[in-house]
């Protein structure tokens, strides 16, 4: 079945210890995306891709880094610096033609920080 | 700048009964509209989108919403809940940019909760 998985679905961390979240899909889209969901606040873009090597800022980027090596790969590192990190973090892909190209999400990491 | 507003958290309702949704955006151009549903612990599912053409939108699950142009609204309505809607639901707006990427604006959600 075609579709985006994320792991791991639950993740614990020390603080000032960074760590990285999978994200891969074979829906050979080309874009794929980063958001941060937090209680009350609905979904906020960290990064964004639309190529491979190729990636932008989203709107919460600070404390954040990804990397676009191969098409169906978007992992994101949360880096020591992101001061608030405890959040559900959800990737999702979409085609990249014509005016509009429905996103399809992961089921999502919980990241906690103890 | 867009913005996607959904003036109610939290939305009970009984098992059975009609339910709406509201969802007001903000755009000086052309919108594309959507409303996504997550169940908890869960990721996006898409419910329903507006692209174009009738304003009436059917979606999945007998859900539906109405594009209102001079109100900005796109309200999602259900004539029948069932406890197994009891979900949170966002509504989302992106723009044309002309073929670049299609960024999604999220409102910050309503929590429909089905009571017996």
């Amino acid at each position: 079945d075609g579709g985006i998985t994320q792991s791991p679905k639950y993740l614990f961390r020390k603080e000032g210890q960074n760590v990285t979240l999978s994200c891969e899909q074979n829906l050979n889209h080309d874009a794929m995306y980063w958001y941060r969901q937090d209680p009350g606040q609905g979904l906020r873009l960290i990064y964004y891709s639309q190529i491979v090597n190729d990636f932008q800022k989203g709107d919460i980027a600070e404390g954040y880094s990804v990397s676009r090596e191969k098409k169906e790969s978007f992992p994101l590192t949360v880096t020591s610096a992101q001061k608030n990190p405890t959040a559900f973090y959800l990737c999702a892909s979409s085609l990249q033609r014509g005016t509009y190209n429905e996103q399809f999400f992961g089921p999502g990491t919980r990241l906690t920080v103890l | 700048a867009q913005s996607v507003t959904q003036l109610d958290s939290q939305v009970p309702v009984f098992e059975e009964a009609p339910v709406e949704l509201r969802c007001n955006y903000s755009s000086s151009v052309s919108v594309y509209l959507f409303w996504y549903v997550q169940y908890p612990n869960q990721g996006l599912q898409l419910l329903l989108k507006y692209l174009s053409g009738s304003t009436l939108v059917k979606g999945i699950n007998g859900f539906e919403a109405e594009f209102n142009k001079s109100q900005t609204s796109f309200h999602l309505r259900k004539p029948s809940v069932h406890i197994s809607d009891t979900a949170e639901y966002f509504c989302a707006v992106s723009t044309d940019y002309g073929g670049a990427t299609n960024k999604l604006i999220f409102g910050t959600g309503t929590l429909l909760a089905v009571q017996p």
